[in-house]
């Protein structure tokens, strides 16, 4: 079945570091992917996605590139905030179900 | 903010009782969605409903149901209720809950905590 794994956290940085969290997936078919953040105490947020391989998801200064070669889609920011300390969850879909499929969820921790 | 609200925010009962989770989807959006985020499970899919209509079902507990009516919004029924029930129930709603590349609008959560 569909599945997702993301890098065990936590991620803790210093300001201004570079960002990189892993995602890898398993599909049947030919998802659509995507990064979705929450943030303490609230819901979560669509951060960014990525409908076919090669397609590079960006916001907010995070980018992510659809990899179907190697069946990943890893988080990166090249500069890290203390505003960005959150969890951060990759997800994948497919047209034929319509659920999200989630990872784990990594939470990350900038100390400035 | 998404546009997804739910209602209440905090829940707080006893084992056995019976609770009821409101969502109210984004304007125009006919699908909705029930996750469950527990410590131990991570997120987990429960059921989709879209026009009305039940969709999808995903690990929803036969203890659990859910519904949604003409006018849209959706409820989460919980019923003998149990320590492990305790987790942050999220609606989320999408235009046409046809998944593939169609984004998700998450709600800010209920958290129930059931002692």
């Amino acid at each position: 079945g569909n599945s997702v794994t993301q890098m065990e956290g936590p991620v803790t940085l210093s300001e201004e570091a570079f960002l990189t969290i892993n995602c890898t997936y398993t599909a049947t078919g030919y998802p659509s992917l995507f990064w979705y953040v929450q943030y303490p105490g609230e819901g979560l947020q669509l951060l960014l996605k990525a409908t076919k391989a090669d397609d590079k998801g960006s916001n907010k200064g995070f980018e992510a590139t659809y990899r179907k070669e190697t069946t990943s889609f890893h988080l990166e920011k090249g500069s890290v905030q203390v505003s960005d300390s959150a969890v951060y969850f990759c997800a994948l879909s497919e047209s034929s179900n319509y659920q999200l499929i989630w990872g784990a969820g990594t939470k990350l921790i900038i100390k400035p | 903010d998404s546009g997804v609200t739910q209602t209440p925010k905090h829940l707080i009962t006893a084992t056995g009782q019976r609770v009821t989770l409101r969502c109210s989807p984004r304007s125009g959006d006919l699908s909705v969605y029930w996750y469950q985020q527990s410590l131990d499970q991570g997120l987990q899919f429960l059921i989709q409903y879209y026009n009305g209509e039940e969709r999808a079902k995903g690990n929803i507990l036969e203890r659990f149901s859910a519904q949604q009516f003409p006018d849209l919004h959706s409820e989460l029924n919980l019923s003998s209720l149990e320590l492990g029930d305790s987790a942050l129930y999220f609606c989320a709603s999408s235009v046409s809950g046809t998944g593939g590349p169609e984004t998700q609008y998450f709600g800010p959560g209920t958290r129930l905590l059931v002692l």
